[in-house]
This record gives structure tokens, C-alpha cells and sequence, in this order.
């Protein structure tokens, strides 16, 4: 079945960008008309959706954070990434990687992965 | 941005049944916001539920069922199991920014 790993820093410096992979294995990130997602927890707090990346390439962004961040696909790794720049402590968080489809648009989710933000 | 509110605490008595609620800021909640249901335990990642308010995924316990009511989505526990207690999420669509709620803390005695 399809699992989602995240990967990446687990301490990025303030200012800097963070960068993050999801592997997906089990599947093919291109077959299929997929929409591959992020979403954050900030320590002890709830969820926040980032944006997704459809299996067009087509993005869409939580508008909070549009001018930061970057989600792409690289279909030859199998994998897809978010890029956040010009972090700061409030980017502290578990990153999630999802896989949704046309519908419904979120089904699994991946382990998550802590970053800190800290000099 | 819109915001979406949930009980922050909710407890059940095991085996009883319990509803919780997603409200919006802008209004009722409709099958357009294509309410979204997550469960997330401690230490572990989210579990999508419910989709679509009532949609459940081939890994959902039956007892769980999503719905609109009065206005709100509505996530009802029917049975609840000590297992089941967990940090539960509402997610909604506004024209494609989705926005999720606080979550309810669900404790079962």
C-alpha cells in the first residue's frame, strides 16, 4: 500500500529556508490524478493546512503563507517538496506530507517530522 | 480568513453516544465546504475519518458517521471505545483555502 515519508533539517536557522521531502513508495506519484499535500502542528497546538500540488502541477496555498512557500513534484524520485523561506520561530512545527485525490482530497498522511527553528 | 470552531473538550462514557460539532464564521456549513473529519492520538500523525461530510474511508470504524446539523458538520461517535479517545479535527473548504478547526479534545470514561 502507498506510504508517505517526510525527510529533511531538523534545525533550520531563522531567516533561512526550510526544505522538506515527502517520498512516497508503494505507488507511483504520477499515475493517478493526485493531489500531494502539507499541513503543520505547531507544538501542542492544532493542525494547519500549507497547500497542495495537483498531479497537473497546478499549486494552491494557504494565503497566510502563499509568499513563502514552494511545493513541486519530482516524478523521476517519486517524491514531492515544500520549501518555506525567510523562517522564523513561529515556522516551528511537525510537517505532515498527505496524499489526497480529486476526491477526496486528503486521505493518508505521513509520520511527520519536527523542525525547529532556532540559531 | 474564515474560522472554523470546534468544542475544546468533549467527554463520553464508554459505550454511550457523542456528537461533535464544526462551526463556521462566515455562516452555516454547507456540502461546499466539504467538511473533513481527522483523528489524531497522541505522538501520532492525523487520520482522515470522514470526507465530504459523511464519506468514510475503507479504515473507519463504522461507528464513526459524519453529517450536517443545524447548521454545522457533525461528527457522531456511536459506541464509544477508550480506544477512541483522541484530538478530533474539523476541516473545511473556503473556495479552496482549507481551513481547519482548533479540534476537540474527545475523553472517554
Amino acid at each position: 500500500q502507498v506510504q508517505l515519508q517526510e525527510s529533511g533539517p531538523g534545525l533550520v536557522k531563522p531567516s533561512q529556508t526550510l526544505s522538506l521531502t515527502c517520498t512516497v513508495s508503494g505507488g507511483s506519484i504520477s499515475s493517478g490524478l493526485y493531489f500531494w499535500s502539507w499541513i503543520r502542528q505547531h507544538p501542542g497546538k492544532g493542525l494547519e493546512w500549507i497547500g497542495y500540488i495537483s498531479y497537473s502541477g497546478s499549486t494552491y496555498y494557504n494565503p497566510s503563507l502563499k509568499s513563502r512557500v514552494t511545493i513541486s513534484l519530482d516524478t523521476s524520485k517519486n517524491q514531492f517538496s515544500l520549501k518555506l523561506s525567510s523562517v522564523t520561530a513561529a515556522d516551528t512545527a511537525v510537517y505532515y506530507c498527505g496524499r489526497g485525490a480529486v476526491t477526496p482530497r486528503f486521505d493518508l498522511w505521513g509520520q511527520g517530522t519536527l523542525v525547529t527553528v532556532s540559531s | 480568513q474564515a474560522a472554523v470552531t470546534q468544542e475544546p473538550s468533549v467527554t463520553v462514557s464508554a459505550g454511550a453516544t457523542v456528537t461533535l460539532t464544526c462551526a463556521s464564521s462566515t455562516g452555516a456549513v454547507t456540502s461546499g465546504h466539504y467538511p473533513y473529519w481527522l483523528q489524531q492520538k497522541p505522538g501520532q500523525a492525523p487520520r482522515t475519518l470522514i470526507s465530504d461530510i459523511g464519506n468514510k474511508y475503507s479504515w473507519t470504524p463504522a461507528r464513526f458517521s459524519g453529517s450536517l446539523l443545524g447548521g454545522k458538520a457533525a461528527l457522531t461517535l456511536s459506541g464509544a471505545q477508550t480506544e477512541d479517545e483522541a484530538e478530533y479535527y474539523c476541516l473545511l473548504s473556503y473556495s479552496g483555502v482549507w481551513v481547519f478547526g482548533g479540534g476537540t479534545k474527545l475523553t472517554v470514561l
